[in-house]
């Protein structure tokens, strides 16, 4: 099993750019998160899908939108990318009703210039 | 809104010492209280979860404690070794038809030998 998957590892965008970060889990979890991870900040929800055809805002959600396309895989994408997203981003899932473990995926170091 | 607060933020000790890192919570209908280490450059993994209905949960020489009645949950590492180094972070799940996991800032934690 290759747990949560989040692909690229590191990404470089000029302001203004798209991308989209790609996550995909093999353990069959309803559970889908999306954190990004700043100095002395923790880690702060984006978007999170309890189930498959479900997103929800988190904490920090603007300039950011999601896609639950199935129950493997939840995208993040930025539209027009500003200096402020600047960060580490985590995919994470978990279990069946949310209340186990939250497994990460290996982050992806974004830099917006 | 959910809201989870962790303290300290930073935190020395040295080796053998105990280290105690505290968290609270905003909402009182979370039942699932997770704890993960993450080192440096790595993704962040789970040391011990505890749920609502248990006041406390060890694992070696890591506890968890939890009062509901004050909204607040605990880690205790006892004998800690330069291995524990690492940033260390509490979450809260709540829920109430939907789960949303949510970390508190985080507390670096370094064990001088």
């Amino acid at each position: 099993n290759a747990g949560v998957t989040q692909t690229p590892k590191f990404q470089v965008l000029k302001t203004g750019q798209s991308m989209t970060l790609q996550c995909a889990q093999d353990m069959n979890h309803n559970s889908m998160y999306w954190y990004r991870q700043d100095p002395g900040m923790g880690l702060r929800l984006i978007y999170y899908s309890a189930s498959e055809g479900t997103t929800d805002k988190g904490e920090v959600p603007n300039g950011y939108n999601v896609s639950r396309l199935n129950k493997r895989e939840f995208s993040l994408r930025l539209e027009s990318a500003a200096p402020s997203q600047t960060s580490v981003y985590f995919c994470a899932s978990s279990g069946q009703t949310g209340d186990g473990e939250a497994f990460f995926g290996q982050g992806t170091r974004l830099t917006v210039v | 809104g959910e809201n989870v607060e962790q303290h300290p933020s930073t935190l020395s000790v040295q080796e053998g010492d105990s280290a105690v890192i505290k968290c609270t919570y905003s909402d009182s209908a979370s039942n699932y209280f997770p704890w993960y280490k993450q080192e440096l450059g790595k993704r962040p993994q789970l040391i011990i979860d505890i749920r609502s209905n248990v006041g406390e949960k060890k694992d070696q020489r890591i506890a968890v404690t939890l009062n509901k009645t004050a909204k607040h949950f605990s880690l205790h590492i006892t004998e800690t070794q330069p291995e524990d180094s690492a940033v260390y972070f509490c979450a809260a799940l709540f829920s109430g038809g939907y789960n949303k996991l949510i970390f508190g800032a985080g507390t670096r934690l370094a064990v001088h030998p």
